[in-house]
Order: structure tokens, then sequence, then C-alpha cells
């Protein structure tokens, strides 16, 4: 049972344009959610974190929506670089529990 | 500041040894979780120590163990190794208790033979 969905495993956006990575979840007891970056023969790398008390989070170029109700929180990436270029992961845990639950990544490739 | 580092980077193994990885959290980080990362499957938990005691575990068999040491240093050991271990095996600390981001090493490929 994937408590964590990334239903689109591949995205391919213009330079300069928005990219818009979705993450769906299941488990109704999970309150933080975070979003990682992931190049090949790296580990993951933070890019973004929200509390299920807030619908929205901004970093930069990378801004973090939640939507409780329908269990669903966006990254956008605005402007989007080729730099950007990897696999993302969105996260979720619960109730303080350093146990992170992983969705299956979104390949995002950003063409120049 | 150094990050998190894992050894060995790669190693090969065939069914039925047993393996055991090594993870240096950041300085200062007293909390380390473990991670598998498979094709098929792909991020999940392993399990989690803090202060030298585990604090959550994930749904893996009782094969897959772990340890903290008093300097946060922490290894996992897996024993009667299987195809389907074969995996990037990813250590991560955070400083403490809470939730938090986690900071990931770069991983040990194990690829079982």
């Amino acid at each position: 049972d994937q408590q964590v969905k990334q239903n689109s495993p591949s995205l391919s956006v213009q330079e300069g344009r928005i990219s818009i990575l979705n993450c769906d979840y299941t488990n109704s007891m999970f309150d933080y959610f975070l979003w990682y970056k992931k190049y090949p023969a790296e580990g993951p790398t933070f890019l973004i974190s929200i509390s299920s008390i807030k619908d929205k989070n901004e970093d930069g170029r990378f801004t973090v929506f939640l939507n409780k109700s329908a269990k669903h929180l966006s990254l956008h990436i605005v402007p989007s670089q080729p730099g950007d270029s990897a696999v993302y992961f969105c996260a979720a845990s619960a109730m303080g529990r350093r146990a992170l639950t992983f969705g299956s990544g979104t390949r995002l490739q950003v063409q120049p | 500041k150094a990050g998190v580092t894992q050894t060995p980077r790669y190693l090969i193994k065939t069914r039925g040894q047993q393996v055991t990885l090594s993870c240096s959290p950041i300085s200062g980080h007293r909390s380390v979780s473990w991670y598998q990362q498979t094709p098929g499957q792909g991020l999940q938990f392993l399990f989690e120590y803090f202060s030298e005691t585990q604090r959550n575990k994930g749904n893996f068999p009782g094969r897959f163990s772990g340890r903290q040491f008093s300097n946060s240093r922490s290894e996992m050991n897996v024993s009667t190794l299987e195809l389907g271990d074969s995996a990037l095996y990813l250590c991560a600390s955070t400083p403490g208790q809470g939730t938090g981001e986690l900071f990931f090493g770069e991983g040990s490929r194990l690829t079982v033979l």
C-alpha cells in the first residue's frame, strides 16, 4: 500500500517556465511533508518542507503547496533551470517521527 | 562542515554472506536513519537511532539490524544476504528530536550475486 504517491514518473519543461510536481498521500496522520532532489550517484538533498498547519511555504524559486482536504501537495519551481534536472521525491512523516515515507519520485528534465 | 559519510561506497557479496555498512553523521547530529533504495520499491525506511537507542523501525525482516555508538556513528548489518537485498543503502542524520529535514549521505551500493 503506497501511502505517498507520485503519479508522474517524468516531466519535461522548458527553461524559464514553471515546473509543477505533484504528490498525493493517503495517511491522515501525516503532518509534515518534504521535497528532496536527487542526482545520480548522490544522496537525496533536502529542498523544502511544509507543516500541516500551513498551506504554502516558499523558498526562493521553490514553493510547496499543501491541500489537506485533498491530501495533495505540489512543488512549484519558477523559473526552471537546466540545473534543476533531477529526480524529485516527495516525503511525509507523522507525529514528529523521523521515519519518512517517500514517493516513487518524478524525473524532471529542464530543456535549455 | 563535513556531510554524512558512508563506507564502503560499493561492495559485492554473494548470497548467504553478511554485510556491515557504516555511517558517520554530521558533527553534532544525534539521530541517524537508514533507508533502502531499489528501483522497484523506491526509498524505504529501515530504522532510526537516537542516543544509541532504536526509536523507529520499518517493515524489514530481522536479518536487517543496526546500532549506534556513543559518538553517534551508526552501523547496519544484513545477514544471510538474498539477491533482493541488492540496493543503495542510504544513511541520513538530523540534529535531534522532532520533525526536520534529513541530511543524506551518498549511499553504499550493495550488489548480491
